[in-house]
């Protein structure tokens, strides 16, 4: 099983500002690779794939970067709604498996 | 639009078995393009990958789960299915049902979700 480790497990940020979360998997995963955001009490949304696609009605402030087993997952200037949980995925290896999660909360 | 819905049981006693439903709508559940999944979520925790079931009825499951796991699908209902055996507190969690791509496996429609407690 490929195991994802996000880091860090909070981030604290003012709107306005430059968030940048980080995703590890245990090997390679290629770009095989996925973004959800999740806020209290709705199911998570898919982000970005492969990596670095945004996923349909994605604002373009969100960008993902990296391939292999390090990945970036960048919001470039945060807006009040997007303080939410943000989880990695890997899916080039069945178990499908998610990273625990980075809390991003307003500073 | 397509839609997924969870439906079952809120309530499960420990040793027997969750059973879940995830009624899709909107599209049909025999396509080619697309596996289904079940993903749960502890409360205050991350998510778990359960299993994902294709229309032919090939299924994928979570090693860590596997033997409790049974996933099927009804095309007839445009339906999936989740039974999880001998079940115990851990089972607790917001279970979801997703569409998944069957090229790449993301989830990019999800249910609303449904909380199963288990207790006595």
């Amino acid at each position: 099983e490929i195991v994802m480790t996000q880091s860090p497990a909070t981030l604290s940020v003012s709107p306005g500002e430059r968030a940048t979360l980080s995703c590890r998997a245990s090997q390679s995963v290629s770009s095989n690779l996925a973004w959800y955001q999740q806020k209290p009490g709705q199911a998570p949304r898919l982000l970005i794939d492969g990596a670095s696609t945004r996923a349909t009605a994605i604002p373009a402030r969100f960008s993902g970067s990296g391939s292999g087993t390090e990945f970036t997952l960048t919001i470039s200037s945060l807006q009040f709604e997007d303080f939410a949980v943000y989880y990695c995925q890997q899916y080039n290896n069945w178990p499908r498996t998610f990273g625990q999660g980075t809390k991003l909360e307003i500073k | 639009q397509l839609q997924l819905r969870e439906s079952g049981p809120g309530l499960v006693k420990p040793s027997e078995t969750l059973s879940l439903i995830c009624t899709v709508s909107g599209g049909s559940i025999s396509t080619s393009s697309y596996y289904w999944g079940w993903i749960r979520q502890p409360p205050g925790k991350g998510l778990e990958w359960i299993g994902s079931i294709y229309y032919s009825g090939s299924t994928y499951c979570n090693p860590s789960l596997k033997s409790r796991v049974t996933i099927s699908v009804d095309t007839s209902k445009n339906q999936f299915s989740l039974k999880v055996s001998s079940v115990t507190a851990a089972d607790t969690a917001v279970y979801y049902c997703a569409r998944e791509g069957a090229v790449a496996g993301i989830f990019d429609y999800w249910g609303q979700g449904t909380l199963v407690t288990v207790s006595s």
